[in-house]
């Protein structure tokens, strides 16, 4: 079984829609959450740290859920400039960071 | 710009081969981390070296090796090279007590024919 898991899409939005993206971990003593995001075969940016309590950047919120071992991030009234390929992080014991496949988001006009 | 440099951004090698890429962490961070991530997938770990050792290694085989130089610069050694070794390497560089801010370089392409 994966440590992270994520659906890849793709998701075709519509600008100004709502779009969310879920992630599963498989180890529960994960200690920390992420979401980077990854434009075409570039680096991937450090997009949020998520919370146990959520938080919110903007047009992004990310939340944390430890009991069913999920994250989530929401982006609100979509941009052109978010579609993106959107990766959840998270790191277990041993300060290993473990990436999900990535979930592609094309905003489209 | 995350100040974390990689060199070569493209490299072509055949099978068996040896290659080497290098990294420049960001000024200040004393760790590096290095990934490879294939077509389509996200980032995997290679291994971590924190003041000159590894300090963490992922499921990668050992002719994946690597090493740290006292200016936290580092390289990453992949021997009999296969087909399967072609993706986008990543080096990612921290501070000790911020291990999870991670500042990724741009990469290196490497292809193996």
């Amino acid at each position: 079984r994966k440590e992270v898991e994520q659906d890849p899409g793709p998701f075709n939005v519509p600008e100004g829609a709502t779009v969310a993206f879920n992630c599963t971990y498989s180890n529960s003593a994960s200690q920390s959450f992420f979401w980077y995001r990854q434009d075409c075969r570039k680096e991937p940016k450090l997009l949020m740290s998520v919370y146990s309590s959520g938080n919110e950047d903007g047009r992004f919120t990310a939340q944390l859920n430890r009991a069913s071992q999920y994250i989530s991030l929401l982006i609100r009234d979509s941009k052109l400039s978010d579609s993106a390929t959107y990766l959840c992080a998270v790191i277990t014991t041993g300060n290993q960071f473990y990436f999900g496949t990535g979930t592609s988001l094309t905003v489209i006009p | 710009e995350t100040g974390v440099t990689q060199s070569p951004t493209h490299l072509i090698k055949t099978r068996g081969q040896q290659v080497t890429l290098r990294c420049s962490s960001q000024s200040g961070h004393n760790t590096v981390s290095w990934y490879q991530q294939a077509l389509g997938q996200g980032p995997q770990f290679i291994f971590q070296y924190y003041r000159e050792e590894e300090n963490g290694r992922g499921n990668f085989p050992p002719r994946f090796s690597g090493l740290q130089f006292p200016n936290y610069s580092s390289e990453l050694n992949v021997n009999a090279l296969e087909l399967d070794d072609s993706a986008l390497y990543l080096c990612a560089s921290s501070r000790e007590s911020q291990n999870e801010k991670l500042f990724f370089g741009s990469g290196t392409q490497l292809s193996v024919l």
